[in-house]
């Protein structure tokens, strides 16, 4: 089993809807979460991060954390065609013992005009 | 400087060369990744520096890779010699171990191919 795991898609959806990306991990002391935006040649940037269960929403983004279930996923709202990219789920995996990040291997959405 | 600088951004080279590719920092960041990204293994971490102190390289084939902190505004990765499997992006990231948080923060990658 990976430590992190993603549908690598693609994921479509049309302009406008919600999109909703997934992520489970299986480091129970896992502390830090975080979700990264790659655009097709470009370096993965940060857009979210969440550390207690529920929910955190940043504009058009809500990251959603249920540490018990070990699943955390990411919502974009009013999706646009510009979001779409890869979206890379990351996890500190060492209780904060470290501050190395295990990466999943992406899912890709494309957002249909 | 609030960004990550790796250069250069694309290296072709032969088989048997040596390549070095160069990270700046986020300036006051004193943790520092290299990671390398291709289509199979997606991202993959290479190594893991806090305070120019490796902690971590075990992602790196030893024979072939090394990588250094020369200074606290410098990191390098070097491939001696290099092989067409190395082709890959190679990313440097930064952040800072006073931060709970462990963000990381991505430099714009090297793209090597090595023919």
């Amino acid at each position: 089993q990976k430590e992190v795991e993603q549908n690598s898609g693609p994921l479509s959806v049309p302009e406008g809807a919600i999109a909703s990306l997934n992520c489970t991990y299986s480091d129970r002391v896992s502390q830090s979460f975080f979700w990264y935006r790659q655009y097709s040649g470009k370096s993965p940037e940060l857009i979210m991060s969440i550390y207690s269960n529920g929910d955190k929403e940043d504009g058009r983004f809500t990251a959603q954390l249920n540490k018990a279930s070990q699943y955390v996923s990411l919502l974009i709202r009013d999706s646009q065609p510009s979001d779409s990219a890869t979206y890379l789920c990351a996890v500190n995996n060492y209780g904060g013992a470290t501050n190395k990040l295990i990466f999943g291997t992406g899912t890709l959405l494309a957002v249909q005009p | 400087d609030a960004r990550v600088t790796q250069t250069p951004r694309d290296k072709v080279t032969e088989m048997g060369q040596e390549v070095t590719m160069r990270c700046q920092p986020i300036l006051g960041h004193n943790t520092v990744f290299w990671y390398r990204q291709t289509m199979m293994q997606g991202l993959e971490l290479l190594a893991y520096f806090r305070n120019r102190a490796p902690l971590d390289d075990s992602g790196m084939p030893k024979d072939r890779f090394s990588a250094e902190m020369p200074d606290a505004t410098l990191a390098t990765l070097k491939i001696q010699p290099s092989e067409p499997r190395d082709s890959a992006v190679y990313f440097c990231a930064s952040g800072s171990s006073r931060d709970r948080n462990n963000e990381q923060f991505f430099g714009p990658g090297t793209r090597l191919t090595v023919l």
